[in-house]
């Protein structure tokens, strides 16, 4: 069984569409993240959620919007993509938010705007 | 604040060569650590961590890293190289607060020849 499942895995789409990723994770986690990765493999945080509620929103446009349903979901739609928004999306998750525990990360989407 | 410097971009050896990958910190507080891999259109997997227990950590695939205080940093090591070690390396530190954030560095690329 994934740990931590995201889909799709790749996702190539115009300027100015709206795309949805999806992240689910079955270890019992309490807490979930998006991390957007550069093309210089740089890894930043987007989002936290703990239990449904964002603890953590990182200077990331408005057009980002993330979504909980409950806590072992976190999802990332966007909007109005533009060419920058390119990037490998990895979504993450720990117990509690507890960071000396470390990340379980998911294999990534790999967006591409064109 | 948080940060994590990795010292070098790009790392060659060959195989069965040992693997020094440097890494320094800068924290405010006795921080949590970790080396994390990621292979070629892979997710992120974790390598080791440390936590404030024993400074000298040992990892899976035979690596291990030595947290030293005084000289701020968080080496990664491996005695001998294989071929499957070439991939891209973080090094990560636990943020200032218990969200849970993560700060990774910049990464450095693993190359192994034969």
């Amino acid at each position: 069984d994934t740990a931590v499942s995201q889909t799709p895995k790749y996702l190539v789409t115009q300027m100015g569409n709206d795309k949805s990723i999806k992240c689910e994770q079955n270890l019992g986690h309490d807490t979930m993240y998006w991390y957007k990765q550069d093309s210089k493999k740089f890894l930043k945080i987007m989002f936290s959620y703990n239990n449904k509620e964002l603890i953590i929103n990182e200077t990331v446009p408005n057009r980002f919007s993330p979504k909980s349903p409950d806590k072992a979901h976190l999802n990332l739609h966007i909007n109005s993509l533009e060419l920058g928004d390119s990037a490998v999306y990895f979504c993450a998750s720990s117990p509690s938010g507890v960071p000396n525990y470390g990340y379980t990360f998911g294999s990534g989407t790999r967006l591409t705007v064109v | 604040a948080q940060s994590v410097t990795q010292l070098d971009s790009h790392v060659s050896v060959s195989e069965g060569t040992p693997v020094l990958l440097r890494c320094n910190y800068s924290s405010s507080y006795s921080p949590s650590l970790f080396w994390y891999v990621q292979h070629p259109n892979k997710g992120l997997q974790l390598l080791l961590k440390y936590t404030s227990a024993a400074t000298l950590v040992k990892g899976i695939n035979g690596f291990e890293a030595e947290f030293k205080k005084s000289e701020t940093s968080f080496h990664l090591t491996k005695p001998s190289a294989h071929m499957s070690d070439a991939a891209e390396y973080f090094c990560v530190v636990s943020g200032s607060s218990n969200t849970g954030k993560l700060i990774f560095g910049q990464g450095t690329t693993l190359q192994v020849k034969p």
